[in-house]
């Protein structure tokens, strides 16, 4: 089982520049979230897709969109990186929203905006 | 003010050392307690996991709540080299909100 599986790993990218970060989970899970690690900011939720067919913003959604493709795939798009979107990002999934069951991370991917 | 906050060391002990690592909330709401271990360059994983207030034990580790004092701590005994990691808390009513992660480190 890969559990959450993230793509790319790493990724430089320029100003103004656009990407997708893709995710996909093989645990047949519910609800899919994506997180942003900052050095002393913790994890900040971005969005989250609690089922197939639904998304809704964060904590910190501005300068970001997500598309969850299929139950098993979520991806979050950079319309136009800005330097402030430099960070470490998780997709995670777990069986239900409800934060009763545990919440599976992936490796993560480095973004670098220069 | 964060609505949790974590203390974010870095802290050093030696192998077979205590270690308490702490997290304060400000939301009453919050009745989902968790803590979770990260390495380096890999993402959390779920350490323990505790409803409302209390103690719960697994092997060298302890989770503490206190609503009270809105309050929850993470005891790890006789520890390893191994435990060396980031600790985050987390805590939830229905989305869950991560402290900044303390880093370990526990030298042979």
């Amino acid at each position: 089982n890969a559990g959450v599986t993230q793509t790319p790993k790493f990724q430089v990218l320029k100003t103004g520049q656009s990407m997708t970060l893709q995710c996909a989970q093989d645990m047949n899970h519910n609800s899919m979230y994506w997180y942003r690690q900052d050095p002393g900011m913790g994890l900040r939720l971005i969005y989250y897709s609690a089922s197939e067919g639904t998304t809704d913003k964060g904590e910190v959604p501005n300068g970001y969109n997500v598309s969850r493709l299929n139950k098993r795939e979520f991806s979050l798009r950079l319309e136009s990186a800005a330097p402030s979107q430099t960070s470490v990002y998780f997709c995670a999934s777990s069986e239900w929203r409800a934060v009763r069951t545990e919440a599976f991370f992936g490796q993560g991917t480095r973004l670098t905006v220069v | 003010q964060k609505e949790v906050e974590q203390d974010p060391g870095p802290l050093s002990v030696p192998e077979g050392a205590i270690v308490s690592l702490n997290c304060t909330y400000s939301n009453s709401a919050f009745q989902y307690f968790m803590w979770y271990r990260q390495y380096s360059r890999k993402g959390p994983e779920l350490l323990m996991y505790t409803y409302s207030s209390g103690n719960k034990e697994d092997g060298r580790f302890t989770a503490q709540v206190d609503k009270s004092s809105k309050y929850i701590s993470l005891f790890i005994r006789d520890s390893q080299p191994s435990d060396s990691a980031t600790y985050l808390c987390a805590m939830s009513d229905n989305d869950m909100r991560f402290g900044a992660g303390t880093r370990l480190t526990v030298k042979p």
